[in-house]
C-alpha cells in the first residue's frame, strides 16, 4: 500500500499570505496524484488532479507541482473562504489511498 | 448538473448488515467509475471501493474485503454497497464519489450517509 505523508498537519496563515502544503509518496506515484478541499459539514472538492491540473472551476490561485514521490499544493493569496482540510489522493496503485490531512487554519 | 444521492444509512449493532445507496442523475451513469470512500467522526478520508463503469471491475480496502460488496445497476443509476457483518470501526459518513471513464479521479461527491455500528 502507498502510505501518502502530508505536511504540516496543521497550517497557521492569515488571508492574502501563500500557503504551501506537501504530500510525500512512500513509493513513486508518477503523476496520479489530486488534492482536495473540505469544509466542515461539506463533501470534499476537487481542486487539483494528475498532479497539476486544475478542475473545473478552480481559482487561478489554486496550483499544484511534483512528481513521483514529491507533490506541492500552493494556493498562492489565501482567502476567508480556502481556511479548511486538504487532501492528496493516489491512483497509481491499489489501493487508492488518501494522506491523512492538513487543516488550513486562520491565525 | 451532477447530483449523487445516498440512502440506507443508520444505526446498526455489530455483526449487522446495511444497504447503501446511491442514486445518480445528472451524468451519463453507465460511463463513469463510481467509489465508496467514508470518514470516520473527526479523522481523515479512506478509501472504501471501486467500481468500474460497466460493474465488471471491483476493489476494497483490505479492512472490508471479504465483508462489503460494490455493485450498481446501469439501468437505475444506481450504485450500492452491501455491508455485511459490520463492526464498530465501521462507523462513518459513506460518500459515493464519480470519476472518470476509466480513472479514480472523483470529480462529484455525495453529501455522505452516517453509518453508526454500537451495541
Amino acid at each position: 500500500e502507498i502510505v501518502l505523508t502530508q505536511s504540516p498537519a496543521t497550517l497557521s496563515l492569515s488571508p492574502g499570505e501563500r500557503a504551501t502544503l506537501s504530500c510525500r509518496a512512500s513509493q513513486s506515484v508518477s503523476n496520479y496524484l489530486a488534492w482536495y478541499q473540505q469544509r466542515p459539514g461539506q463533501p470534499p472538492r476537487l481542486l487539483i488532479y494528475d498532479a497539476s491540473n486544475r478542475a473545473t472551476g478552480i481559482p487561478a490561485r489554486f496550483s499544484g507541482s511534483g512528481s513521483r514521490t514529491d507533490f506541492t499544493l500552493t494556493i498562492s493569496s489565501l482567502e476567508p473562504e480556502d481556511f479548511a482540510v486538504y487532501y492528496c489522493q493516489q491512483r497509481s496503485n491499489w489501493p487508492i489511498t488518501f494522506g491523512q490531512g492538513t487543516r488550513l487554519e486562520i491565525k | 448538473e451532477v447530483e449523487l444521492l445516498e440512502s440506507g444509512g443508520g444505526f446498526v449493532q455489530p455483526g449487522g448488515s446495511l444497504r447503501l445507496s446511491c442514486a445518480a442523475s445528472g451524468f451519463t451513469f453507465s460511463s463513469h467509475t463510481l467509489s465508496w470512500v467514508r470518514q470516520a467522526p473527526g479523522r481523515g478520508l479512506e478509501w472504501v471501493s471501486f467500481i468500474s463503469a460497466s460493474g465488471g471491475d471491483t476493489y476494497y480496502a483490505d479492512s472490508v474485503k471479504g465483508r462489503f460488496t460494490n455493485s450498481r445497476d446501469n439501468f437505475k443509476d444506481t450504485l450500492y454497497l452491501q455491508m455485511n457483518s459490520l463492526r464498530a470501526e465501521d462507523t462513518a459518513v459513506y460518500y459515493c464519489a464519480q470519476g472518470g471513464s476509466t480513472s479514480s479521479i472523483y470529480n462529484s461527491w455525495g453529501q455522505g450517509i452516517l453509518v453508526t455500528v454500537s451495541s
